[in-house]
């Protein structure tokens, strides 16, 4: 059971130039996350997608798109790679979408991807 | 949407004391608040959370009590280890008008611990 695969774990990209950052989750769970982690600032979501075949911008979208491929898969893309998306990437997935009640928001975390754009 | 501060940014201990990390939360209705701890170089890690319908939660020597009218929640590690050292996270569900965060988090900036042997 791998819980939750991100690739590649380490890039390094030009300003300007595009990659997609993989997801992939083998425990059947229904939402996928992107965050971006920054040092002193937390993690910030990019984007999400509660269900399969639903996505929605998060806190910090600029410059970034997703595709849920399927349940298992979420990815991220980066079209123009600027020098201020440079950051470690983590994807996270959780059992649930809804928020009937008190729900288990317990996220599993991918092992993350460390950018750097020059 | 939901505003969480940390504190403190770093706290260092010696072993065996005891740590409190504190974060305030902005959205009354919140009703989830966990707390994840970050080993260099690894993923984030659950470690504990609590419900709004709970004042304190122990798990061994980790507890996080919730004060709801003040709207903050804290992490209490009791009898630190040098292997408690990580960054701290806590975090709490950013609710859209109709009570919903569709699992979303707002984090905290985040507490380095040291614990030295």
């Amino acid at each position: 059971n791998a819980g939750v695969t991100q690739t590649p774990k380490f890039q390094v990209l030009k300003t300007g130039q595009s990659m997609t950052l993989q997801c992939a989750q083998d425990m059947n769970h229904n939402s996928m996350y992107w965050y971006r982690q920054d040092p002193g600032m937390g993690l910030r979501l990019i984007y999400y997608s509660a269900s399969e075949g639903t996505t929605d911008k998060g806190e910090v979208p600029n410059g970034y798109n997703v595709s849920r491929l399927n349940k298992r898969e979420f990815s991220l893309r980066l079209e123009s790679a600027a020098p201020s998306q440079t950051s470690v990437y983590f994807c996270a997935s959780r059992t649930q979408a809804g928020d009937r009640g008190f729900s288990n928001y317990g996220y599993t975390f991918g092992s993350g991807t460390r950018l750097t754009v020059v | 949407g939901e505003n969480v501060e940390q504190h403190p940014s770093t706290l260092s201990v010696q072993e065996g004391d005891s740590a409190v990390i504190k974060c305030t939360y902005s959205d009354s209705a919140s009703n989830y608040f966990p707390w994840y701890k970050q080993e260099l170089g690894k993923r984030p890690q659950l470690i504990i959370d609590i419900r709004s319908n709970v004042g304190e939660k122990k798990d061994q020597r980790i507890a996080v009590t919730l004060n709801k009218t003040a709207k903050h929640f804290s992490l209490h590690i009791t009898e630190t280890q040098p292997e408690d050292s990580a960054v701290y996270f806590c975090a709490a569900p950013p609710l859209n008008a109709g009570g919903t965060s569709y699992g979303k988090l707002t984090f905290g900036q985040g507490t380095i611990l040291t614990v030295h042997p």
